[in-house]
């Protein structure tokens, strides 16, 4: 257990529709990151906030987006949602600035 | 931009044998480097880390990787596979904060 939890474990929805999956850090972690693992497009980066502002951004559509709240814990909005957008969304956290992510254990979204 | 390209795929073992996993970065300047482990239905698992301290690198569950600057690879090894070690494998290199994985490879055991 990385102490990353995510909400809800499995989602499914219909195209053109608006998800959140959301993600508590460890305790104490500043850093979130959110990453879309597909069969086709591997494991990509998609977005960072540090202690409640962005920080880095990767390969985030603009349908997407992200943040981050005082508490620390983060949400991923995703809408018009398509087929192509199902995937496996993680969530990791980090201590910092610093390089090693704690990853949690995944939402399954399936788009119908 | 930071990259690694872990060469093959899927890589099939005997129970027992040697697990060899490799994993090729590009980056001007020595990167972090890590290797992750996902189990089926799991969350990614940090298995090891090379942060310039020591060029070889133990991790968890018997796993090893070496950093070779002049060759830009950080292959990750087990003297010994175990049935357990079915999963999927990933090299990731940082600068900063963001993560890049590779494509990752998938090891099968066979008993």
């Amino acid at each position: 257990d990385s102490g990353v939890t995510q909400t809800p474990k499995h989602l499914i929805t219909a195209t053109g529709q608006r998800v959140t999956l959301r993600c508590s850090p460890r305790s104490g972690d500043l850093s979130v990151y959110w990453y879309q693992q597909s069969l086709d497009q591997g494991l990509q980066f998609l977005i960072q906030y540090y202690n409640g502002e962005e920080r880095a951004k990767g390969n985030i559509l603009e349908r997407f987006s992200a943040q981050q709240f005082p508490d620390l814990h983060s949400e991923l909005n995703l809408s018009s949602l398509e087929l192509g957008d199902s995937a496996l969304y993680f969530c990791a956290s980090s201590p910092d600035r610093g390089n090693e992510q704690f990853f949690g254990p995944g939402t399954r979204l399936t788009v119908l | 931009a930071q990259s690694v390209t872990q060469l093959g795929s899927h890589v099939s073992v005997s129970e027992g044998a040697l697990v060899l996993l490799r994993c090729n970065y590009s980056s001007s300047v020595p990167p972090y480097l890590f290797w992750y482990v996902q189990y089926p239905n799991q969350g990614l698992q940090l298995l090891l880390k090379y942060t310039s301290a020591a060029t070889l690198v133990k991790g968890i569950n018997g796993f090893e990787a070496e950093f070779k600057k002049s060759e830009t690879s950080f292959h990750l090894t087990k003297p010994s596979a175990h049935m357990s070690d079915a999963a999927e494998y990933f090299c990731a290199v940082s600068r900063g904060d963001k993560l890049s994985f590779g494509a990752g490879t998938t090891v099968t055991v066979r008993a």
